[in-house]
């Protein structure tokens, strides 16, 4: 079984500040990860994903993801927010396999105060 | 190219009355997947389709089916509302089937059960 934690409902940091986002996992399989956002009324759009080649996975709109195994951690960041990274914010965990079942944590909203 | 496309955009239904949601795929994607979203948590894997074939069932009760046609485009039927199946259902579609493919959100449909 597979399962995904996002500690914390909640984070709020200043247009400018770092970003960080904590995603844990648990998987009895080596996982492929990925980072949703999801801004109000709308879909998910893929942020980016792990899929074990580099441990450090660089995506869209300047955010980037470490996989720590020996953490079992697939935590987000952003060097500097801007007003329009707010949103909610999905970690999900996948393995290889005859589907393609994504399991997501809770979420995350994502306030940015000016 | 188009992106997920669902429809209907919104839907209000009684409790123990049927409803169908409609999704199409990004060209090329033969994969379908059908989540459940209730307000405040994660996405929730209902189904995954595959070739018109069934790869994954998630953890829903049999009210709830799907088919995919042959042009890859699904269907989502859900039977004697209740009102717990107000939700947002979001479709998802991929290349093809497995955990390391990315998976496209459409902008999903609101159902309410009255």
């Amino acid at each position: 079984a597979q399962s995904v934690t996002q500690l914390g409902s909640h984070v709020s940091v200043s247009e400018g500040a770092l970003v960080l986002l904590r995603c844990n996992y648990s998987s009895s399989v080596p996982p492929y990860l990925f980072w949703y956002v999801q801004y109000p009324n709308q879909g998910l759009q893929l942020l980016l994903k792990y899929t074990s080649a580099a441990t450090l996975v660089k995506g869209i709109n300047g955010f980037e993801a470490e996989f720590k195994k020996s953490e079992t951690s697939f935590h987000l960041t952003k060097p500097s927010a801007h007003m329009s990274d707010a949103a909610e914010y999905f970690c999900a965990v996948s393995h290889t396999g005859a589907n393609s079942k994504l399991t997501f944590g809770k979420g995350i909203t994502l306030s940015v105060r000016p | 190219d188009a992106g997920v496309t669902q429809s209907p955009t919104h839907l209000i239904k009684t409790r123990g009355q049927q409803v169908t949601l409609r999704c199409s795929p990004i060209s090329g994607h033969k994969s379908v997947s059908w989540y459940q979203q209730v307000l405040g948590q994660g996405p929730q894997f209902i189904f995954q389709y595959y070739e018109k074939e069934e790869r994954g069932r998630g953890n829903f009760p049999d009210r709830f089916s799907a088919r995919q046609f042959p042009n890859y485009s699904s269907e989502l039927n859900v039977n004697a509302l209740l009102l717990g199946d107000s939700a947002l259902y979001l479709c998802a579609s991929s290349l093809t089937s497995g955990g390391a493919y990315e998976q496209y959100f459409g902008p999903g449909t609101r159902l309410t059960v009255t």
